[in-house]
């Protein structure tokens, strides 16, 4: 089945400063990557996609790029502010199943 | 739009005793699953529908979990008997269908304490 590795598992940057948080996953056959980020007490929320027909997507201060050839995919959250501090997953979708990473918990210093 | 609804929101139960979950999708999204999240590690699938028919289970452990979705809206996840290590948060999410770049949509899930 398919393996997505998440790196780092903890993060921390000062206010203003990028974050960059990277995936990497094993099946070829995966074509939809979600991230999503998830407070404390909550359920993950979905905050950016891309499929596998799209090199980048970005969204406001949050893009995601993928690169196949190398099976990796990576978030990017330019000028963090401190109500980016939250768990961040990265998944990929390959036949009917969604494979989670493990997780990165960022923290945006003050 | 409404969200995914679960209930209850927390569980605290002893261990060999039973206990059901509740989750209520997105109206109209055929394809709902519950997951398993264990303190400080990522969603692990435990079983996925379509409609009311089950795609995926093979991560379910079927000596003590089971779950239903008898008119392919509502789902039921049961525990029985609990074990220690099922302490986690249960995780209930939809989509609008099963098939390729469809995105899911969780609920607030919930976390269930086994003493």
């Amino acid at each position: 089945g398919e393996n997505v590795e998440q790196h780092p598992s903890t993060l921390s940057v000062q206010e203003g400063d990028s974050a960059v948080i990277k995936c990497t996953y094993s099946d070829s056959a995966s074509n939809y990557f979600p991230w999503y980020k998830q407070e404390l007490g909550k359920g993950p929320q979905l905050i950016i996609d891309i499929r596998s027909n799209v090199g980048e997507k970005k969204d406001q201060r949050i893009a995601v790029t993928l690169n196949k050839t190398a099976k990796h995919f990576s978030l990017h959250i330019t000028e963090t502010q401190p109500e980016d501090s939250a768990v961040y997953f990265c998944a990929a979708r390959t036949v009917n199943q969604f494979y989670f990473g493990t997780g990165t918990s960022l923290t945006v210093i003050p | 739009e409404a969200g995914v609804a679960q209930s209850p929101r927390y569980k605290i139960i002893e261990k060999r005793q039973s206990v059901a979950f509740w989750c209520n999708p997105i109206s109209g999204h055929a394809t709902l699953y519950w997951y398993q999240q264990i303190l400080g590690q990522g969603p692990k699938l435990l079983i996925q529908f379509q409609n009311n028919g089950v795609v995926d289970d093979s991560q379910l452990p079927k000596d003590r979990f089971s779950a239903e979705r008898l008119k392919g809206v509502d789902s039921t996840l049961k525990i029985q008997p609990a074990k220690l290590e099922d302490s986690a948060v249960y995780l209930c999410a939809s989509s609008l269908s099963g098939g390729k770049n469809t995105e899911a949509f969780f609920g607030q899930g919930t976390r269930l304490t086994v003493v």
